[in-house]
């Protein structure tokens, strides 16, 4: 079963504002990690939260983690249309497995 | 520049023939996965290799089997492919199991 559910399923926004994605998985882990795919495309690292960090930043994108609500989220700030693409979060479980399960993604449109 | 490298990029093939997808990397990563994705799904690990140990998921079809020769390459085979088995085959390596992953620009496979 998906390790991580992803909320909303799609998201469209205009030009300059800001996008935010939710993710909840169900077991503990080791990290969580956020994920681009532009259409037709491999998917490209964006951040990685460690369990024992809240927050972190990149850029425009900022995550935080709440590892009591198993749950983190992404927010992209003063979005582009270049920011159009699906979303996934991934995890790694704490049981050692070494391998990442994905969410079921956020579709991200961004009109201009 | 290091990077994953799929081939072909689009592929296709007839209903029970044989086909095989290629993935290389210039990481030098200990680690290789190879993940199917379908139409606005999220990407399902089908087997992974730490080094030469290999790992298959329990629930990835017998049809699919892998190779990896070497650090650099590894091969995806489809013994039989049927209709649903058309999907993007991603390719994707990391240096720590776990960790950032760094994903090729996929084959999407086509069976007719």
């Amino acid at each position: 079963s998906q390790q991580g559910e992803e909320d909303p399923q799609a998201l469209s926004i205009q030009e300059g504002e800001n996008a935010t994605m939710n993710c909840s998985y169900k077991t503990s882990i080791n990290n969580l990690q956020w994920y681009r795919q532009n259409s037709g495309r491999g998917l490209v690292h964006l951040i990685l939260i460690r369990s024992n960090e809240r927050e972190k930043h990149s850029g425009r994108l900022r995550v935080t983690l709440d590892t009591s609500k198993k749950s983190s989220s992404l927010l992209i700030t003063a979005s582009r249309a270049a920011d159009t693409a699906s979303y996934f979060c991934a995890t790694e479980s704490n049981f050692g497995n070494e391998k990442l399960t994905f969410g079921t993604g956020t579709r991200l449109t961004i009109i201009p | 520049d290091a990077m994953v490298i799929q081939n072909p990029r689009y592929q296709v093939t007839q209903f029970g023939k044989p086909v095989t997808l290629s993935c290389s990397q210039t990481l030098n990563h200990n680690v290789m996965y190879w993940y199917q994705q379908k139409s606005s799904q999220a990407p399902k690990l089908l087997f992974h290799y730490y080094d030469k140990d290999f790992n298959n998921e329990a629930d990835t079809p017998d049809n699919f089997q892998s190779r990896r020769p070497n650090t650099s390459f590894c091969f995806l085979d489809i013994r039989s492919p049927g209709l649903g088995d058309a999907a993007m085959y991603l390719c994707a390596t990391s240096m720590i199991a776990g960790e950032t992953q760094y994903f090729g620009p996929g084959t999407r496979l086509l069976v007719l």
